[in-house]
Order: structure tokens, then C-alpha cells, then sequence
């Protein structure tokens, strides 16, 4: 069984809806990233949160480390928001164990 | 400028070439790390590096080796490479000591062995 575990795999939305990305792990840990992958491939880290809430413009991220899930929100979604969204763990060594990522696509 | 900068952004090779692939840092980060991605696995860690003279194989670094010319620099190499090493490949680096610090990544490079 993965360490990080995302639902859904595949997301389709329509423009303006509100949604939600979650991550779940089975390891102890002290923070969670979430990253987005563009569709070209890049990546760029959106978040690193250890507990309650962040947000960032459209974007809010929540944890509950007692839980261990963490969920990736998205409000008024936009057809810019169409990526991959990847929660990751930070390791002893500093790399990060990814989850398989949830694709989202938003339409017009 | 990308602070990460990954070279060659894609390559196309033949089963048994030596390829080296490029990683150079404006960061002034101690950390770097390889990583591959496939469809469907998630990005898994090849190699790191604390600093110059440490270097630490990840959990699929078989068929891979690396060089951290300089704090800037870590390059990958594949000395003979194989089909089921088509993937897209990415460099990372984080700060410091704290295994909590976001990483940056480059923009990948996508490689093809025929």
C-alpha cells in the first residue's frame, strides 16, 4: 500500500465550481506539501502546511495530522486551474514521497 | 532566469548510449535530488546530495549514477541506457537541514530510449 494515497485520480469540473482534492498517508509526519504539476511538465510547490489551514488566493489547503489527511481546495475554479495536483511527504534524507497525483480538468 | 535549470529539456536516444543529464542551481541550496516520473507511479527519488562530497543513492537509483560537480551543479548519468528508462526526469532543491522546506523543481527533462 502507497504511503500517500489521492482521490480522485482523474477530476472533470465546470468553470466555477468548487473543488476538493484529498491526500491521506499512513506515516508519521511533521508537514505536507502540495504541488502542482502544469501541463507542460513543470512543477511548483502551492503549499507546506504541519496543521490547520493555509490559503492562497483560490487556493486553500487544510490538515488534520491526527487524521493524517490533508485536502486541496479549490474555490471558483478556472480552466487555468487544469493540472495535476500531487500531495507529497517530507522524508528524514529532505526528498519528498509523492502521491500519484489527481489530474484535474476544468472546462469552460 | 529559472533559479533550476535542466538540461537538455527533451532527448531522444538509442538502447545502450551513455546520456548525462544536466542540473545547475541559483539557489545557493546544499540539497538536490533526481527524480523520475512515470504515468501512473508518481515521481520516485533516484539519487540526493547533501553537499559535494555527499551522495546518497534513492529507492530506484539500479542503472544510474551521478556527479555534484559543485554545490550548483548534479548531473545524472545513465551509462547504458535501457527502454523501460523513458520517463520524465526532474531535478529538485531544498535549504538547510530542516527536512520540512519546500523544494523547487526544474522543468524536467523527458527522455526516450528506442
Amino acid at each position: 500500500k502507497n504511503e500517500v494515497e489521492q482521490s480522485p485520480q482523474n477530476l472533470t469540473a465546470q468553470e466555477g465550481e468548487f473543488i476538493t482534492i484529498n491526500c491521506s498517508y499512513s506515516v508519521g509526519i511533521s508537514a505536507l506539501h502540495w504541488l502542482q504539476q502544469h501541463p507542460g511538465g513543470g512543477i511548483v510547490s502551492l503549499f507546506m502546511l504541519s496543521s490547520g489551514k493555509k490559503k492562497h488566493g483560490r487556493l486553500i489547503a487544510t490538515i488534520n495530522i491526527q487524521e493524517k489527511h490533508s485536502s486541496l481546495h479549490i474555490t471558483a475554479s478556472h480552466p487555468r486551474d487544469s493540472a495535476v495536483y500531487i500531495c507529497a511527504l517530507p522524508r528524514s534524507q529532505g526528498n519528498l514521497i509523492f502521491g500519484k497525483g489527481t489530474k484535474l480538468s476544468v472546462k469552460p | 532566469d529559472a533559479d533550476v535549470t535542466q538540461t537538455p529539456r527533451n532527448r531522444i536516444t538509442k538502447t545502450g548510449k551513455r546520456i548525462m543529464l544536466e542540473c545547475s542551481q541559483t539557489k545557493g541550496h546544499d540539497r538536490m535530488y533526481w527524480y523520475r516520473q512515470d504515468p501512473g507511479l508518481g515521481l520516485r527519488l533516484i539519487y540526493y546530495s547533501f553537499d559535494v562530497k555527499d551522495i546518497n543513492k534513492g529507492e530506484i537509483s539500479d542503472g544510474y549514477s551521478v556527479s555534484r560537480q559543485a554545490q550548483a551543479k548534479f548531473s545524472l548519468s545513465l551509462e547504458s541506457a535501457i527502454p523501460n528508462q523513458t520517463a520524465l526526469y526532474f531535478c529538485a532543491t531544498s535549504e538547510g537541514t530542516n527536512s520540512n522546506q519546500p523544494q523547487h523543481f526544474g522543468d524536467g527533462t523527458r527522455l526516450s530510449i528506442l
